[in-house]
């Protein structure tokens, strides 16, 4: 079946970076994007980024610009989305989830990477 | 950038009953580009609607989506104990994606 299975939840210091990674399987990897979304506590919903699976293209909220890159390793159908400089709004869940190109939505998702920044 | 506002935020509502959501778009939208998810606690949101209108794959059939131009709606038909979650709209355009505030439905 088709799933996204993500890393484990990280706990980071003010001014590192994280990774997470995001493999798939059941599905032809390269013909689908990989968008990466991410919730505060208690809050909305949040679009930082995507990537064309197939070309490595990524285009990212203009909010994520410069700090947030997302890569991909076709050979591994695998998906990565590393933020630098984390501050303690950084603290969320982040979720990776297929790309749809058609309809641009997101169809299978991840279940989510706790990612806690604190001093 | 286009900002999706959701009414109501929150619904207290019982099992059986309807609701519609709404969705508003700053400006005219693309409906192609227009989906809805839900949400339960502790889960990844979960695609409901597509294009605006198209159920997603196992998705029951008492939810609809309609609408056109900065006016969208989800309706659930009849209420089950397992659809009280939030329920999120969001749209793509100028090659970014966004989200609106979700409307939470809870059980009275």
């Amino acid at each position: 079946q088709v799933q996204l299975v993500q890393s484990g939840a990280e706990v980071e210091k003010p001014g590192a970076s994280v990774k997470v990674s995001c493999m798939a399987s059941g599905y032809t990897f390269t013909n689908y994007g990989i968008h990466w979304v991410r919730q505060a506590p208690g809050q909305r919903l949040e679009w930082m980024g995507w990537i064309n699976a197939g070309n490595g293209k990524t285009k990212y909220s203009q909010k994520f610009q410069g700090r947030v890159t997302i890569t991909r390793d076709t050979s591994a159908t695998a998906a990565y989305m590393e933020v630098s400089s984390l501050r303690s709004e950084d603290t969320a869940v982040y979720y990776c989830a297929r790309g749809v190109y058609n309809f641009y939505c997101m169809d299978v998702w991840g279940k989510g990477t706790t990612v806690t920044v604190s001093s | 950038e286009i900002v999706l506002t959701q009414s109501p935020g929150t619904l207290s509502l019982s099992p059986g009953e309807r609701v519609t959501l709404s969705c508003r778009a700053s400006e005219s939208v693309i409906s192609t580009y227009l989906a809805w998810y839900q949400q339960k606690p502790g889960q990844a949101p979960r695609l409901l609607i597509y294009g605006a209108s198209t159920r997603a794959g196992g998705i029951p059939d008492r939810f609809s989506g309609g609408g056109s131009g900065t006016d969208f709606t989800l309706t659930i038909s009849s209420l089950e104990p397992e659809d009280f979650a939030v329920y999120y709209c969001q749209h793509y355009g100028s090659s970014l994606l966004t989200f609106g505030g979700g409307s939470k439905v809870e059980m009275k």
